[in-house]
């Protein structure tokens, strides 16, 4: 297996300019989970879908952030409009767990968007 | 308020040597708690998982330490590599809800 595929590796736009960040995770997960990482907050979790259906979406930042799975191999993150604070590298992980409390399945990580809103 | 205080912030040791990283924590009702690995530019790589019964657990060179009453793990590092040298992350499950919180890492320099 691949391991979890995100696309763009990098990512350079302007404010205000519609981004959209692509994961297909790792087949056969029932799980799918948004992170961001920023120096100053650290690692975050923004969303996670399980079975295609959105869990918990209480770290999402603002509603310019939405988040979708269309199918069991694909999920989107968009930022409508982009702002320079959104910078960050954002990853995609993928796990077979069902969710997340109490769970001690392994969170497979793609390597990550890393996002400049200049 | 959950958190996850990781100490030190930074390290730097020598090849061949041993290393101790620290995770405290308030989560409750505690779940799990992990430790990952972050090399530069990548994304974090599980070490252990472990859970309330659990007092330690090994991977490799890493050896991980729970004490659920002090709410307090260790990351354990010996006869370090220059490819230990990474970001170490400690975080921590909640039996409730969908709750993770994250410390906010440990970077771990070994120099020959």
């Amino acid at each position: 297996d691949a391991g979890v595929i995100q696309s763009p590796r990098h990512e350079v736009t302007e404010m205000g300019q519609e981004v959209t960040l692509r994961c297909k995770p790792i087949s056969g997960h029932n799980s799918l989970f948004w992170y961001r990482q920023t120096m100053m907050r650290g690692l975050e979790l923004l969303i996670y879908f399980n079975n295609n259906v959105p869990i918990d979406d209480s770290g999402m930042p603002e509603d310019r952030f939405s988040a979708k799975m269309p199918n069991a191999s694909f999920s989107t993150l968009k930022i409508q409009p982009s702002e320079p604070r959104d910078s960050a590298v954002y990853f995609c992980a993928s796990s077979l767990a069902p969710r997340v409390a109490g769970n001690t399945d392994t969170q497979y990580f793609g390597p990550g968007t890393r996002l400049t809103v200049l | 308020k959950n958190q996850v205080e990781q100490s030190p912030q930074s390290l730097i040791i020598l090849e061949g040597k041993n290393c101790t990283l620290q995770c405290n924590y308030t989560v409750s009702p505690f779940s799990n708690l992990r430790w990952y690995k972050q090399d530069t530019g990548r994304g974090p790589v599980s070490l252990t998982i472990m859970t309330f019964s659990e007092n330690t657990k090994s991977n490799g060179r890493y050896t991980a330490t729970l004490d659920a009453d002090t709410k307090q793990s260790s990351l354990h590092i010996t006869a370090s590599q220059l490819s230990d040298s990474a970001s170490y992350i400690c975080v921590v499950s909640g039996r409730a809800g969908n709750m993770l919180t994250f410390g906010g890492g440990t970077r771990l320099m070994v120099k020959p």
